[in-house]
This record gives structure tokens, sequence and C-alpha cells, in this order.
């Protein structure tokens, strides 16, 4: 099984500024990486999949790189309504897998 | 607009069952494979199950195999789990969500609200 690893757990950023999320994958998973956005109650949205294509309707500010088994999701200038728990999700080897998650607050 | 209605939840004892429905519309529902993800309370998201868009394939977590059983009525947009032999752990939020990449590699872009289960005695 694939182990998924983000860190840090908890990110404290201010708003205007650039958040970078880790994800590690214990095995590559080449480019089969999404990410998610969870606010309080609410559902995972999708953010990012192919590791750095963002999905419909993400605003630019939100940009995912890497491959193999390092990826990182970047948040470039961050507004308040970007703080919340961010999960990626590998989906290239069985069974799938999300991280533990990153808490990003302010 | 895709649409997900997740139901079915509810507090059930330990060893006891409930099956989750979950009405999907605004797209080609028997063109997609479908999956049920779980979250339990203040933890990380874990995949449960999923099933091909014909129904013939049906894939199960290690946690609950032996115990869910997942299903499709293509005729009514419909995505069922039935759970069987509920454990404190099992206790979650249950969400459905289709699986554009397919049941074996895929990430998903629709949600539903999801379906609390909340097994305890």
């Amino acid at each position: 099984e694939t182990v998924m690893t983000q860190s840090p757990a908890t990110l404290s950023v201010s708003p205007g500024e650039r958040a970078a999320l880790s994800c590690r994958a214990s095995q590559s998973v080449w480019s089969n990486l999404a990410w998610y956005q969870q606010k309080p109650g609410q559902a995972p949205r999708l953010l990012i999949y192919g590791a750095s294509t963002r999905a419909t309707g993400i605003p630019a500010r939100f940009s995912g790189s890497g491959s193999g088994t390092e990826f990182t999701l970047t948040i470039s200038s961050l507004q308040s309504e970007d703080f919340a728990v961010y999960y990626c999700q590998q989906y290239n080897n069985w069974p799938q897998g999300f991280g533990q998650g990153t808490k990003l607050e302010i | 607009e895709v649409q997900l209605l997740e139901s079915g939840g509810g507090l059930v004892q330990p060893g006891g069952s409930l099956r989750l429905s979950c009405a999907a519309s605004g797209f080609t529902f028997n063109k997609f494979a479908l999956s049920w993800v779980r979250q339990a309370p203040g933890k990380g998201l874990e995949w449960v199950s999923a099933i091909s868009a014909s129904g013939s394939g049906t894939y199960y977590a290690d946690s609950v195999k032996g115990r869910f059983t997942i299903s499709r009525d293509n005729s009514q947009n419909t995505l069922f789990l039935q759970m069987y032999s509920l454990r404190g752990e099992d206790t979650a939020v249950y969400y459905c969500a289709p699986s554009p990449g397919g049941v074996f590699r895929s990430y998903y872009d629709y949600w539903g609200r999801g379906t609390l289960v909340t097994v305890s005695s």
C-alpha cells in the first residue's frame, strides 16, 4: 500500500503571503496526484488533479507541482477563504489513498 | 449541474446494519464508476468502496471487505452501500462520488454533502 505523508500538519500563514504544502508518497505515483480543500462542515473540493492541472473554477493562485514521490501545493497569495484543511490523494497505485491533511491557519 | 444526495445514515448499535443511498443527477450516471469515501469525526479521508459503471465490478478497502456491499441501480441513478456487522470505527460521514478515472485510478471532482453513520451502544 502506498502511504501518503503530508507536511506540515499545521501551517500558520498571514493573508497575502505564500503557502507551500508538501505531500510525499512512499512509492512512485507518477503524476496521479490530486489535492483537495475542505472547510468545516463541508465536503472536500477538488483543486488539482494530474499533479498540476487545476480543476474547473479553481483560481490561478492555486498551483500544483511534482511527480514521482514528491509533490507541492502552492497558494501564491492567501485569501481569507483559503484557510482550510488540504488533502492530497494518490490514485496511481491500488488501493488509492489520502494523506492525513495539512491545516492552513491564520 | 451535478448533484449527489446521500441518505440513510443514523445511529446504529455495534453489530447492526445500515443501508446508505446516493441519488445522483446532472451527469450520465451509467457511464461512470462510483465510489464511497468516508471521514471519521475529526479525521482524514478514507476510500471505502468502488463500483464499475455497469455494476459488474466491485471493490473494497480491506477495512470493510466482507462486511460492506456496494451496488447501483442505473435505472434509478442511485448508488447503495449495504453495511453489516458495523463497528465503532465505521463511525464517519460517508460521501459518494463519481469516479471519472474509473474504479482503479480516479480522483473525485464532485462530492455529495455526506451522510453521518454513528455506531454506538
